[in-house]
């Protein structure tokens, strides 16, 4: 059972287009919603996080979105590039068990 | 600063045979994880150690085993290989909520039993 369900499982966008990623979950012990960017041979790295008291966070071009009514939160990427190729993951902190669960996992695919 | 390391960066097994995959961290985070990332999958947690001394069942643990006797150092053991562990295996280490800081991955562990 998927703590954290994410879609799509892969996104291919034209450059210069919006990428859009959605993740949805269920345990209220979840505070802290970090994603990650995941190039091929590399581990995976903070993109941007956000915690439940805001409803939305921008860095540069990304942006997530939090509803926590909903348990739901997206990262959109703005003006998207051949560069954000990469796979990307949001996950969910556990305060209960002090651990981080993940989603499976986005391709994006931008082309050129 | 290497941050995380893992080693080895890649290894081949035969089914029973066993090995230890060696996490080392020098930012002295208290949090260490093992993770395997299979595709589809996402990274789903094996164990973990919330510090030195410590180590905790994750999402998958069957067939793993743990040791945190240092705090730089967190090992993953394979007792008895099995196929179904050809995996890519992340060690990610976590400073604590309190530090509003992410978790630092290292570069995987590329694993293939036979």
């Amino acid at each position: 059972q998927q703590q954290v369900k994410q879609s799509p499982q892969s996104l291919i966008v034209q450059k210069g287009g919006i990428s859009i990623i959605n993740c949805a979950y269920e345990n209220t012990a979840f505070d802290y919603f970090p994603w990650y960017q995941q190039f091929p041979g590399k581990g995976p790295a903070l993109l941007i996080a956000i915690r439940p008291d805001v409803s939305e966070k921008k860095e540069g071009r990304f942006t997530i979105s939090f509803n926590k009514s909903a348990k739901q939160f997206s990262l959109h990427i703005m003006d998207s590039q051949p560069g954000d190729s990469a796979t990307y993951f949001c996950a969910a902190f556990d305060n209960y068990g002090q651990n981080f669960v993940f989603g499976p996992g986005t391709r994006l695919s931008v082309l050129p | 600063n290497a941050g995380v390391t893992q080693t080895p960066k890649f290894r081949v097994l035969k089914t029973g045979q066993s090995m230890t995959l060696l996490c080392a961290q020098d930012m002295n985070h208290e949090y260490m994880y093992w993770y395997r990332q299979d595709p589809g999958m996402g990274l789903r947690l094996i164990h973990y150690s919330v510090g030195e001394g410590t180590t905790a069942k994750g999402e998958v643990p069957d067939g793993y085993n743990v040791s945190r006797l240092k705090k730089q150092n967190f090992l993953l053991g394979l007792e008895s290989a099995a196929p179904s562990q050809t995996s890519v295996y992340f060690c990610a280490t976590w400073p604590g909520r309190e530090s509003n800081q992410p978790q630092h991955f290292g570069d995987g562990t590329r694993l293939s039993i036979l």
